[in-house]
């Protein structure tokens, strides 16, 4: 199995900045990559697919980039919404597999 | 608009076989391409992919637990049924099915439903 490993596993930050959250692969998954957010008592929704494609609806401040087995999701704003887990997903090979979470909290 | 819903107990005794069904609209199975995938989250911990179902009945299942795994459809009622035998208190968790297409990514996802394992 593939395993994914995400950093840091929680992060402090405030309104406004910047915020990355990295993942990294066990093996070269090349850009077979997705980002999640889960907010409290939620689904996970659907953030960025393929490594940097942006899903329809979701704002223009979170990015995605990498490929190979380092992974980034940025946001480039943080907004009080946003304030959530993060989960990044390979879709390279069976068993699909998650990282461990990053949970942004409030500062 | 594509929706799932999950159903099933919301409380398992040890020892006993979990049956969740995942009732979905805006897609159909038979769909080249279609997929439904279960996953589940213990109770502030990360998600697992358990099993995944595809248009041709293709079926894949997690690899630590694939022996306690069946997944299925019906078709004609757009649902896809999980079984995990053998329910331990460690498989209480928020159960999840999702829509996967192609790309291998999980879109939408049901709202989840929480199993409890307990004598």
């Amino acid at each position: 199995d593939i395993q994914m490993t995400q950093s840091p596993s929680s992060l402090s930050a405030s309104v406004g900045d910047r915020v990355t959250i990295t993942c990294r692969a066990s093996q070269s998954i090349t850009s077979y990559l997705n980002w999640y957010q889960q907010k409290p008592g939620k689904a996970p929704k659907l953030l960025i697919y393929a490594a940097s494609s942006l899903q329809s609806g979701v704002p223009s401040r979170f990015s995605g980039s990498g490929s190979g087995t380092d992974f980034t999701l940025t946001i480039s704003s943080l907004q009080p919404e946003d304030f959530a887990t993060y989960y990044c997903q390979q879709s390279y090979s069976a068993p699909w597999t998650f990282g461990q979470g990053t949970k942004v909290e409030i500062k | 608009q594509v929706t799932l819903r999950e159903s099933g107990p919301a409380l398992v005794k040890p020892t006993q076989t979990l049956t969740l069904t995942c009732t979905f609209s805006g897609f159909s199975l038979s769909t080249n391409g279609m997929c439904v995938s279960w996953i589940r989250q213990p109770p502030g911990k990360a998600l697992e992919w358990l099993a995944r179902i595809d248009w041709d009945d293709d079926k894949y299942y997690s690899t630590s637990l694939k022996t306690r795994l069946t997944i299925s459809k019906d078709t004609s009622k757009n649902q896809v049924v999980l079984t995990m035998t053998n329910m331990d208190p460690v498989d209480t968790a928020t159960y999840y099915c999702a829509r996967m297409t192609t790309g291998n990514w999980f879109d939408p996802w049901g709202q989840g439903t929480l199993v409890t394992v307990s004598s």
